[in-house]
């Protein structure tokens, strides 16, 4: 089993939709949840990080954590076509190792 | 942005060579990673570093060795390249700021192996 595991998609919404893109974890003692931004030939770029259960909103982004189910999740309201990339999760684990799922292409159609 | 540079950005190389890659901070970031990206995936870790001379193995470690002997330098080197070693290379660096530790990325490193 992947430590961290998140659905490949690729997901595609409409112009203005929610898109809902999930992750999971292995490690029960993992503390720090991250979700990263991946352009298509660009490096990945942190848009969101959760700590504690429950939600953390930033402009049209929320992120989930239900640490007792080990899930971590994205939401992206009112999403447009620049939302279109790569989104992945990542998830701290000890001595500092940052782990990451495989990701989510997530397309965005005008 | 954040201060780290890898280099090269584009190397092709000979099935066989020995081959370091570069990875240079000027935050004086606590932890170092590298990474590799496949398609289908993602992101896995090949080495990371957590201080001068400490470092541990990541993923897929096999084939590949780390060295950081100063703060702001994390080399990784192929020993012996493989073409299952093609691939892009990210490095990448984070401190932990009262229990946060949000890691910033290089501009990758695309490695060929013929």
């Amino acid at each position: 089993q992947k430590e961290v595991e998140q659905n490949s998609g690729p997901l595609s919404v409409p112009e203005g939709a929610i898109a809902s893109l999930n992750c999971t974890y292995s490690d029960r003692g993992s503390q720090s949840f991250f979700w990263y931004r991946q352009y298509s030939g660009k490096s990945p770029e942190l848009i969101m990080f959760i700590y504690s259960n429950g939600d953390k909103e930033d402009g049209r982004f929320t992120a989930q954590l239900n640490k007792a189910s080990q899930y971590v999740s994205l939401l992206i309201r009112d999403s447009q076509p620049s939302d279109s990339a790569t989104y992945l999760c990542a998830v701290e684990g000890q001595g500092g190792k940052l782990i990451f799922g495989q990701g989510t292409e997530l397309s965005v159609k005008p | 942005d954040a201060g780290i540079t890898q280099s090269p950005r584009h190397k092709v190389t000979e099935t066989g060579t020995p081959v370091t890659l570069r990875c240079h901070q000027t935050e004086n970031h606590r932890y170092m990673y590298w990474y590799r990206q496949d398609p289908g995936h993602g992101l896995r870790l090949i080495h990371y570093s957590y201080g001068v001379k400490d470092t541990d193995k990541g993923e897929v470690s096999d084939g590949y060795s780390v060295s950081r002997s100063k703060t702001e330098d994390f080399l990784l080197t192929l020993e012996s390249a493989t073409s299952s070693q093609t691939s892009v290379y990210f490095c990448a660096i984070s401190e932990d700021l009262a229990g946060r530790t949000e890691a910033f990325f290089g501009q990758g490193t695309r490695l060929t192996v013929v």
